[in-house]
């Protein structure tokens, strides 16, 4: 069984910018959802994907968005980036939308200059 | 508001010794929580949840966590400290609803002495 992969691992854009940030959820798992953990914090909940469709959504600006594909993978997309979008993007797949046990990956290092 | 509290950012043990990482959540009703540990350049692991039951839960790789209710608590604790548990910890819970998230503590940073 594979787990969580994220890809890019390290990334770095410019202010202004946009990226993507994408996730293949650990097999069997229908659910995904995604964190944001700035240095010396906690992850922080951006929005979650279930069957396709956005279910939850963290106190987050709408320039964040993001898509559940058929196969389950996803994607994060942040628009017109910021200094303090600069941050660990974590992605965690579940099956079920109550689940209570994720799988996490390893993530996605995202720095804004 | 919904929240978990991680009163300590960092603490160093002697390897060998005894470790207690505490947290404290405040929700509405008892929510499910969790454990996590991060290593550098992994993602969160799960050590141990605590749903409903049994207030002593046991975990991997050793540890185990005590939840009381009356001090909204679910201190994590390890007998014996290997260096290997050199890492990050994340106290987590969420509430007892479908399509609720996971709110995360600050963190602890422990820190094994030899």
């Amino acid at each position: 069984e594979t787990g969580v992969t994220q890809s890019p691992t390290h990334l770095i854009k410019t202010r202004g910018q946009q990226v993507t940030l994408r996730c293949s959820s650990q097999s069997g798992h229908n659910t995904v959802s995604w964190y944001q953990q700035a240095l010396g914090q906690g992850p922080q909940f951006i929005f979650q994907y279930y069957r396709e469709e956005e279910n939850g959504r963290g106190n987050f600006p709408p320039r964040f968005s993001g898509l559940q594909f058929p196969n389950y993978s996803s994607e994060l997309n942040v628009n017109a980036l910021e200094l303090d979008d600069s941050a660990l993007y974590l992605c965690a797949s579940s099956f079920g939308d109550g689940a209570n046990v994720l799988t996490f990956g390893a993530g996605s290092r995202l720095t804004v200059l | 508001a919904q929240s978990v509290t991680q009163p300590d950012i960092h603490i160093t043990v002697s390897e060998g010794a005894s470790l207690e990482l505490r947290c404290n959540y405040s929700y509405g009703a008892t929510p499910y929580l969790f454990w996590y540990v991060q290593s550098p350049g992994q993602g969160l692991q799960l050590l141990l949840k605590y749903f409903s039951g049994d207030t002593l839960v046991q975990g991997i790789k050793g540890f185990e966590a005590e939840f009381k209710r009356s001090q909204s608590s679910f201190n994590l604790r390890k007998p014996s400290v290997h260096w290997s548990d050199a890492a990050e910890y994340f106290c987590a819970a969420r509430a007892n609803q479908a399509g609720t998230a996971l709110t995360f503590g600050k963190g602890t940073t422990l820190s094994v002495s030899s």
